[in-house]
């Protein structure tokens, strides 16, 4: 299984919103409405933020909204505050109970 | 309140065997597949292994297939990964990782802090 397809970084001001794309193939992302992404600040572990490709965990700001066309998952932060400054990882249901991430992006707030 | 807690890690020879725990608690643990997700220093996340609620199917990356094995004990609330002929490339930071469902296909809503296992001579 490849890895899903993330840009490097993406980059926003306070109170802008940004995207980010994750980009798979026919055999997981397009396959399934089941992609989940995760924000991992320097030193912790990851946190849910979207699951099942639009769903936000009890807690989660809605500032946070997932969306799915083909391929290609994406994750909208809007609003962007400091806290918001973080890695990010898309992760899909690949098929025979097997999962794979996307690359990460690193999200910077000007 | 969920906890995943994950302990064994450390510093093996080429070669070399370990045995990961996680000790879970704050929900049904029986109820739950499991996974493994790892990250090498500076690198991304990458999902290594999942085993169903009852422990009786187990599922593997193709990086770690035939030398790591999953598995669980549910009276203890426990999950194990053994990781046996280790490489370098095997080093990271191994995260244990609550499934939302009782086979590994609806995602992972909760992680543990992290042991890391280092592989070098």
């Amino acid at each position: 299984q490849s890895a899903l397809t993330q840009p490097a970084s993406v980059s926003g001001s306070p109170g802008q919103s940004i995207t980010i794309s994750c980009t798979g193939t026919s055999s997981d992302v397009g396959s399934y409405n089941l992609v989940s992404w995760y924000q991992q600040h320097p030193g912790k572990a990851p946190k849910l933020m979207i699951y099942e490709g639009f769903k936000r965990p009890s807690g989660v700001s809605n500032r946070f909204s997932g969306s799915k066309s083909g391929n290609t998952a994406s994750l909208t932060i809007s609003g962007l505050q400091a806290e918001d400054e973080a890695d990010y990882y898309c992760c899909s249901y690949a098929g025979s109970s097997t999962y794979v991430f996307g690359t990460g992006t690193r999200v910077t707030v000007l | 309140e969920v906890q995943l807690v994950e302990s064994g890690g450390g510093l093996v020879q080429p070669g070399g065997s370990l045995r990961l725990s996680c000790a879970a608690s704050g929900f049904t643990f029986s109820n739950y597949a499991m996974n493994w997700v790892r990250q090498a220093p500076g690198k991304g996340l990458e999902w290594v292994s999942a085993i169903s609620d009852s422990g009786g199917t187990t599922f593997y990356a193709d990086s770690v297939e035939g030398r790591f094995t999953i598995s669980r004990d549910n009276s203890k609330n426990t999950l194990f990964l053994q990781m046996n002929s280790l490489r370098a490339e095997d080093t990271a930071i191994y995260y244990c990782a609550k499934d939302q469902s009782l086979l590994p296909t609806a995602g992972i809503d909760y992680w543990g802090q992290g042991t890391l296992v280092t592989v070098s001579s």
